[in-house]
């Protein structure tokens, strides 16, 4: 079946660096993708989100990367601080589904 | 803001006991969802519900069901709780938006034990 995956489980990085986590989908009807933060104890939080028409956006520190020739997505952190340690989460949605799919997440570990 | 809020953060119960979880949203939100998160699963679907009194299946549906009275609440009840159930349980919701499924919104989650 088709599914939203996640490239990597673990991405240790160093403060102030540039993080980029990747996430792969398969289904090219796919409309819709959004990243979600997850906290230890919290539910998931919206960080950011992108539709199919577009390429690219930007909010405060993240920017979000849609290739639909290759069907990847990325998140891009600038100058990763401590509270940005969490688990992130792409999600998909199809065309005309109530319904997203999730990635199974990748935890990023901030090292001082 | 968007406010989800889930009746419990912590829930410890028995098995074979009936187990109710209560959500609520203050954005007036058409759709309303329900998740259960598990180490290395994700985020899987139970059940969601588009309007007050409509409910459909989601992806894992079997030992749970749910109601939806009122637009803001949407409830997940576990008739007869096993320990294959423990478990972090998510509510979110989303607006109808454009026509497209909008961002949904999720709550802080209740980790239910079942012992």
């Amino acid at each position: 079946g088709e599914s939203v995956g996640l490239h990597l489980p673990t991405l240790s990085v160093q403060e102030g660096d540039n993080s980029i986590i990747n996430c792969a989908y398969s289904n090219s009807a796919s409309d819709y993708f959004i990243w979600y933060k997850q906290e230890s104890g919290k539910g998931p939080q919206f960080i950011i989100d992108i539709r199919s028409n577009m390429d690219k956006r930007q909010g405060q520190r993240v920017t979000v990367l849609l290739n639909k020739t290759v069907k990847h997505l990325s998140l891009q952190i600038a100058a990763t601080q401590p509270g940005d340690s969490a688990v992130y989460f792409c999600a998909e949605n199809l065309l005309g589904d109530y319904k997203l799919s999730f990635g199974a997440g990748t935890t990023v570990t901030v090292r001082a | 803001d968007v406010k989800v809020t889930q009746s419990s953060r912590y829930l410890v119960k028995r098995t074979g006991e009936k187990v109710f979880l209560e959500c609520v949203q203050d954005m007036d939100h058409e759709n309303m969802f329900w998740y259960r998160q598990d180490p290395g699963l994700g985020l899987r679907l139970i059940y969601f519900s588009y309007d007050v009194k409509m409910k459909e299946k989601g992806d894992i549906p079997e030992g749970y069901s749910v109601s939806r009275e009122k637009k803001e609440r949407f409830s997940l009840i576990l008739e007869s709780a096993s320990t294959n159930q423990t478990s972090m349980y998510l509510c979110a919701s989303s607006s109808i938006g454009t026509g497209k499924q909008e961002t949904q919104y999720f709550g802080p989650g209740t980790r239910l034990l079942v012992l």
